[in-house]
């Protein structure tokens, strides 16, 4: 176990529809990290929270967002659902904003759009 | 923006034999180089990392990294596969100005019996 919890492990849903996935960071962790892992398109970044504050943006999708909670918890809602949008979606945490600090990813929730 | 290369999609080495998988990176600045696996069904776990000082990095379960500025290569090599370490690898690079972190498109390792 990690220390990162990512809920729900799976998810199966339809074209069109929205879900929100969860994270809670490793205790003492401020930074929460999301990727995206497809076939295709290895590990995307999408975006970055430090404290509660949006920090760096990646290759995220204007129907996609996120946000962290002052319990420094962490949702991406993924709304419109595509097909294109199963994926495996990582969270992962930090103890800093930046830096050489590891990253200590969750186990993932694997994400299947019908 | 930084970024990190890892020109081959498979390794395939015999168990026993060294391994080498490749990385090369970009970045503005002096690079923060990492490594991590990913076993099946898992997510990504932390084997080492390069911040400054000597070129070869000693990490997790026997890996190290050698990192070559001229070549801005940080490749992650082990002198004996074991069966055990077929998996995808991922090569990571942050700028120490920036506030993400980039990954490769990994590579996955395969070591036969």
């Amino acid at each position: 176990d990690s220390g990162v919890t990512q809920t729900p492990k799976h998810l199966i849903t339809a074209t069109g529809q929205r879900v929100t996935l969860r994270c809670s960071p490793r205790s003492g962790d401020l930074s929460v990290y999301w990727y995206q892992q497809s076939l295709d398109q290895g590990l995307q970044f999408l975006i970055h929270y430090y404290n509660g504050e949006e920090r760096a943006k990646g290759n995220i999708l204007e129907r996609f967002s996120a946000q962290q909670f002052p319990d420094l918890h962490s949702e991406l809602n993924l709304s419109s659902l595509e097909l294109g949008d199963s994926a495996l979606y990582f969270c992962a945490s930090s103890s800093h904003r930046a830096g050489a600090n590891v990253l200590t990813f969750g186990a993932g929730s694997r994400l299947t759009v019908l | 923006a930084q970024s990190v290369a890892q020109p081959e999609d498979q390794v395939n080495v015999a168990e026993g034999n060294p391994l080498t998988v490749k990385c090369t990176y970009s970045v503005s600045g002096n690079p923060y180089l990492f490594w991590y696996v990913q076993y099946p069904n898992r997510g990504l776990q932390f084997l080492l990392k390069y911040i400054t000082g000597d070129n070869l990095v000693k990490g997790s379960y026997g890996f190290e990294a050698e990192f070559n500025k001229s070549q801005t290569s940080f490749h992650l090599k082990k002198p004996s596969a074991l069966v055990s370490d077929s998996a995808l690898y991922f090569c990571a690079v942050r700028d120490p100005y920036n506030n993400d972190m980039r990954f490769g498109a990994g590579t996955r390792l395969t070591v036969k019996p």
